[in-house]
């Protein structure tokens, strides 16, 4: 079945740091590659998504390349801020004939002053 | 103005207790989902639902029930709750297919004693 590995469970950075966060996906045919972002006390929200090879998605600051060959979809940032402290989660779909969505596990971001 | 909301916000409950999460959308949307959120596995997949009337299992459903009374309504209930179901619940709403992203509600916090 698709699964998503984020490898990253936490990552501390401090401000202006450059950040990566690494998502390899397995799957069938070429599903459209998502990262969400949860702040805390709040639900999922989307950051981007990507759904062709080489496609970059990106939003406030942050980026991501749809790599087919490497089966990734590594989200990046040049300068964090405190304000991206968050939970990431690297998604793909949809599942055949569903409208599932299959997470990774999520990587806690804390970015300090 | 929210277009996923969930009531209760937080729920405590006894072990045997029965518990009855809702959710409601406003994005005129088909697919409805139920997720848990818990450290160390990230979203799994409860139930889901492709419209009125309409359930489909997820990754996770034992010990759960789930009915789609409307398009907008979209409930979880947990007739004999467990410890082990203590955890913070999301529900989301999608267009017709998951290429769309998905829009999460602020969450349930469940905790069962």
């Amino acid at each position: 079945g698709d699964s998503v590995t984020q490898t990253e469970g936490q990552v501390a950075l401090s401000e202006e740091d450059f950040l990566t966060i690494h998502c390899n996906y397995s799957a069938s045919g070429y599903p459209t590659l998502f990262w969400y972002v949860q702040y805390p006390g709040e639900g999922p929200q989307l950051l981007f998504r990507a759904s062709r090879d080489k496609e970059k998605g990106s939003s406030r600051g942050f980026e991501a390349t749809y790599d087919k060959g490497t089966t990734s979809f590594h989200l990046r940032k040049a300068s964090v801020q405190e304000s991206d402290s968050a939970v990431y989660y690297c998604a793909l779909g949809p599942g055949a004939n569903t409208g599932k969505l299959t997470f990774g596990h999520g990587t806690i971001l804390r970015v300090h002053p | 103005e929210a277009a996923v909301t969930q009531s209760p916000r937080n729920k405590v409950t006894v072990t045997g207790g029965n518990v009855t999460l809702s959710c409601r959308q406003t994005n005129s949307h088909n697919y409805m989902y139920w997720y848990r959120q818990d450290t160390g596995h990230g979203l799994r997949l409860i139930h889901y639902s492709y419209g009125a009337g309409n359930l489909q299992i997820g990754d996770v459903p034992d010990g759960y029930k789930a009915t789609r009374t409307t398009q907008e309504d979209f409930f979880l209930l947990l007739e004999l709750a467990s410890p082990s179901q203590t955890s913070l619940y999301f529900c989301a709403s999608s267009d017709v297919w998951g290429v769309a992203e998905q829009f999460f509600g602020p969450g349930t916090r469940l905790t069962v004693l």
